[in-house]
């Protein structure tokens, strides 16, 4: 299995600048988990998805975040517009989520970097 | 206010002794996960808990979900165990995380 895949690996861009970040979870997970990582204030959970349904997306910061999840193998997380303090890495992971709950498995994760 | 203490918060230890991190939680959990960062910024599960021990090589994770308490031990450490090791609960429909450990094992 090639593990939870996420691209782009790196992305700079401008403020203002929509962006797009993608994953594809391992084939037979039914949650997948979209997280942020700053400096200042480590990991953070942003949504989080079973069976393609958004559980909860309390932590999305702010209107110009939004995700998706289409079908069982894609995700996507938006940002529009960009801003210099959404610059963090982001990472994607997904499980097999039964009633004990199951490892996470976490991607590479995308390192955005707004200017 | 934070949902997840690490202790230390870092740590420096000799090749082949004995680490112990320590994670206290203070929410209702499903499960406890330890996770490992690496320098090159990867995160790998190491395990998922929700109660008693686990065991995975030279590494021991223990819960006591009565105190809401999990220490991840490491036996004979070694200059590759240097990472950020990151205490995670899940509540159910939230995770929250702890600021991590900072483990550098010299040789």
């Amino acid at each position: 299995d090639a593990g939870v895949i996420q691209s782009p690996r790196h992305e700079v861009t401008e403020m203002g600048q929509e962006v797009t970040l993608r994953c594809k979870p391992i084939s037979g997970h039914n949650s997948l988990f979209w997280y942020r990582q700053t400096m200042m204030r480590g990991l953070e959970l942003l949504i989080y998805f079973n069976n393609n349904v958004p559980i909860d997306d309390s932590g999305m910061p702010e209107d110009r975040f939004s995700a998706k999840m289409p079908n069982a193998s894609f995700s996507t997380l938006k940002i529009q517009p960009s801003e210099p303090r959404d610059s963090a890495v982001y990472f994607c992971a997904s499980s097999f989520q039964t009633a004990d709950n199951s490892p996470l498995h976490f991607g590479n994760g995308t390192r955005l970097t707004v200017t | 206010k934070n949902e997840v203490e690490q202790s230390p918060q870092n740590l420096t230890a000799q090749e082949g002794e004995f680490i112990t991190i320590n994670c206290s939680y203070s929410v209702g959990i499903s499960a406890l996960h330890w996770l490992q960062q690496h320098p090159g910024g990867g995160i790998v599960s190491l395990f998922m808990l929700s109660s008693g021990k686990k065991k995975h090589g030279r590494l021991i994770a223990t819960i006591n979900i009565q105190e809401k308490h999990s220490s991840l031990h490491i036996t004979a450490s070694h200059p590759r165990d240097s990472a950020v090791y990151i205490c995670a609960v899940h509540t159910g429909n939230q995770f929250y995380f702890g600021t991590g450990t900072s483990l550098t094992v010299i040789p």
